[in-house]
C-alpha cells in the first residue's frame, strides 16, 4: 500500500536551519510529483512547493522563495525540504502529500520554532 | 496567483442537513478543483477530485459539482463524524493554491 513517511518533531531557534524528510513506498517513486503543504497555528492550508522526482526540479511559492530547497534521494525514494531563516511564523505541521491531487499524505512533522 | 474564495468561512449545522459549501476561483480552472476533509491532529484526506469524481471509500454523501470558476462540496445527510474542516485547492497552475477553509461544527 502507499505509504508517506515523516520525519519527527523538532524545536528550532529562531535563525535556525530545518530538514524535514518524507519517504515514499508503495508504488513508483518517479511516476508522481510529491509537494509539501503546511498547517499553521489557526491558519489554514498552504501549499509551499513542489518537486518531480524523476529530475529533482522543484517549485516554490513565492512566499518561500530563496528561504527553501527541495531534493530526493531516488535510491530510498526519500524527498527532504530544507527550510532556512526561521521564524516563529514558521512554527506547523508540515505534510508531504503525492501528486497531483493528494490523494496520499504523510502523518506531519510538526517544527516548533521558539526561542 | 489563483486565489480561492471558499464560503462561509464557519458553519453549526445539526446532524442529517444538507450542507454546501462554495470555493469560487479567481479565474477559470476548469475542472482542476479538489476537496480535502482534515479533522483536528490528522492529516488532510481527499473527499472529491477533478470537481465531481468521488474519491474511492469515500461515502456517497459527499458530492461536488462546477467547472470553470466556481465549485461546491455537498453533503447530504451530514453525521456527526464531519466535524472537521473543509478546503478546496486547485491544481491547474503554478502556484497551486488553497481555499482558506470552512470549518463546520455540529450542534
Amino acid at each position: 500500500q502507499v505509504q508517506l513517511v515523516q520525519s519527527g518533531a523538532e524545536v528550532k531557534r529562531p535563525g535556525a536551519s530545518v530538514t524535514l524528510s518524507c519517504k515514499s513506498s508503495g508504488y513508483t517513486f518517479n511516476d508522481y510529483y510529491l509537494h509539501w503543504v503546511r498547517l499553521a497555528p489557526g491558519q489554514g492550508l498552504e501549499w509551499m512547493g513542489i518537486i518531480t522526482p524523476s529530475n529533482g526540479i522543484a517549485r516554490f511559492a513565492q512566499k518561500f522563495q530563496g528561504r527553501v530547497s527541495m531534493t530526493r534521494d531516488t535510491s530510498t525514494s526519500t524527498i527532504y525540504m530544507d527550510l532556512t531563516n526561521l521564524k516563529s511564523e514558521d512554527t506547523a505541521v508540515y505534510y508531504c502529500a503525492r501528486g497531483p491531487i493528494f490523494d496520499y499524505w504523510g502523518q506531519g512533522s510538526l517544527i516548533t520554532v521558539s526561542s | 496567483e489563483i486565489v480561492l474564495t471558499q464560503s462561509p468561512d464557519f458553519q453549526s449545522v445539526t446532524p442529517k442537513d444538507k450542507v454546501t459549501i462554495t470555493c469560487r476561483a479567481s479565474q477559470s480552472i476548469a475542472n482542476s478543483l479538489h476537496w480535502y476533509q482534515q479533522k483536528p491532529d490528522q492529516s488532510p484526506k481527499l473527499l472529491i477530485k477533478y470537481a465531481s469524481q468521488s474519491f474511492s471509500g469515500v461515502p456517497s454523501r459527499f458530492s461536488g459539482s462546477g467547472s470553470g470558476t466556481d465549485f461546491t462540496l455537498t453533503i447530504n445527510g451530514l453525521e456527526a463524524e464531519d466535524a472537521a474542516t473543509y478546503y478546496c485547492y486547485q491544481s491547474s497552475g503554478l502556484p497551486y493554491t488553497f481555499g482558506q477553509g470552512t470549518k463546520l461544527e455540529i450542534k
